[in-house]
């Protein structure tokens, strides 16, 4: 079945270091992408997506390319800062009838002033 | 954005017990609301999905006599831990769905901890 693989945490930056989180996915179709952040406290929240390859999601700062060939998903911001400190999610949608959401295991950021 | 209330954010409970855990959303109707469980360190695990006024559809291996869903309405769906034990001690997240877009709004999670 379709799944999403995103690197192992916790991330530990210094305030404006550049920041790379992995995501590569498994699916049989054409599925939509989407990156999500958990601040502490709260609920998941959505960061960006992108609907199909070569699609650029990009909010606050964070990007991330739809990469069909490397069926990859990467999230990535020049200069980390301390209040980006959350839980990031990587997830896939089918886009079937149910809408259905597929989440990695998330990626702890933990920025130091 | 839209906003998906949940209530409690943590219950303690007895083992034997029934703990019911309430989703919202408040400004928006959710044609479509679904529960997720959270493991420490792992990922968003969906336990079910459920339309308002239908029945919900399950994941496999979750115990549909267990976890009884319920959504009588486009802004609250209800997930009721039937006999709560030990094992059922878990994080339990909602969110709502709209019909276009594939978006879901999430709330902010139930932490249940069964003694």
């Amino acid at each position: 079945g379709d799944s999403v693989t995103q690197m192992e945490g916790p991330v530990t930056l210094s305030e404006e270091a550049f920041l790379t989180i992995n995501c590569t996915y498994t699916a049989t179709g054409y599925p939509s992408l989407f990156w999500y952040v958990q601040y502490p406290g709260e609920g998941l929240q959505l960061l960006l997506k992108a609907t199909k390859a070569d699609d650029k999601g990009s909010n606050k700062g964070f990007e991330a390319t739809y990469r069909k060939e490397t069926t990859s998903f990467h999230l990535e911001k020049g200069s980390v800062q301390v209040s980006d400190s959350a839980v990031y999610f990587c997830a896939l949608s089918d886009g079937g009838a149910t809408n259905k959401l597929i989440f990695g295991t998330g990626t702890l950021l933990a920025v130091q002033p | 954005g839209a906003v998906v209330s949940q209530h409690p954010s943590w219950v303690i409970c007895k083992s034997g017990t029934s703990v019911k855990i309430e989703c919202r959303s408040l400004d928006f109707q959710a044609t479509t609301m679904f529960w997720y469980r959270q493991f420490p360190k792992q990922s968003l695990m969906l336990m079910a999905t459920s339309n308002e006024g239908s029945k919900a559809t399950y994941e496999q291996g979750v115990e549909k006599d267990k976890f009884l869903i319920n959504h009588a309405s486009l802004t609250l769906s209800t997930l009721t831990v039937t006999s709560a034990h030990p094992e059922d001690s878990s994080f339990y997240i909602c969110s709502g769905g709209l019909a276009a877009g594939n978006i879901q709004y999430f709330g902010a999670g139930t932490r249940l901890s069964v003694l």
